[in-house]
């Protein structure tokens, strides 16, 4: 089955700076790539998602990219403001089958 | 106000006994999902449903049990052989099925083993 891999695991950075989370998948069928945020106590939401055939998206400050022939994908937040601040997650899936989550990224942005 | 909706959001069991969290969605979502969230860990599938009276098993199917008898309710009921049950629980819809689009979360439910 897929198996999707996140680093890092905890990330700070100024606010201000860009931060950068990878993510690799292991089954070249995936098709799918949703990013969710988590805020402390809160319900995950989704942030942005990429499908296999485009190899970027962007959204204000928040951008997506992925190489299907290594198989990885990252999240790219460029101006870090504090609330920012949050658990990020990443996920792979196959069209109507399981979607897999990586462990989890905890950025904290420093004012 | 549409959305999903977990109960209770704590919970304390006893060792050996079942409980069963709620998740009911207004959502008219077709697919609703059991995830277990432990930290370090991400989020694990335990079970899913496409579609009324059907659910398949995910990852860590293992001392769980769901029923799916209505398009809008997925409870899950933990089970006495489930062995660290302690967890956060989150249930999630989508309109179709996993890799279609946006997974919906409740607020999660967060049970602990006494």
């Amino acid at each position: 089955g897929e198996n999707v891999e996140q680093h890092p695991s905890t990330l700070s950075v100024q606010e201000g700076d860009s931060a950068v989370i990878k993510c690799t998948y292991s089954d070249s069928a995936s098709n799918y790539f949703p990013w969710y945020k988590q805020e402390l106590g809160k319900r995950p939401q989704l942030i942005i998602d990429i499908r296999s055939n485009v190899g970027e998206k962007k959204d204000q400050r928040i951008a997506v990219t992925l190489n299907k022939t290594a198989k990885h994908f990252s999240l790219h937040i460029t101006e870090t403001q504090p609330e920012d601040s949050a658990v990020y997650f990443c996920a792979a899936s196959i069209w109507n089958n399981d979607m897999r989550f990586g462990a989890g990224t905890r950025l904290t942005v420093k004012p | 106000d549409g959305g999903i909706t977990q109960s209770p959001k704590y919970l304390f069991r006893k060792e050996g006994q079942n409980v069963t969290l709620s998740c009911e969605q207004n959502l008219n979502h077709d697919a609703m999902y059991w995830y277990r969230q432990d930290p370090g860990q991400g989020l694990r599938l335990i079970y899913y449903s496409q579609i009324v009276n059907d659910f398949q098993k995910g990852d860590i199917a293992e001392g769980y049990s769901v029923s799916r008898e209505k398009k809008e309710s997925f409870p899950l009921t933990v089970t006495s052989a489930q062995k660290n049950p302690t967890a956060f629980y989150l249930c999630a819809s989508s309109i179709g099925g996993t890799g279609t689009g946006e997974l919906f979360f409740g607020e999660g439910s967060r049970l602990t083993v006494l």
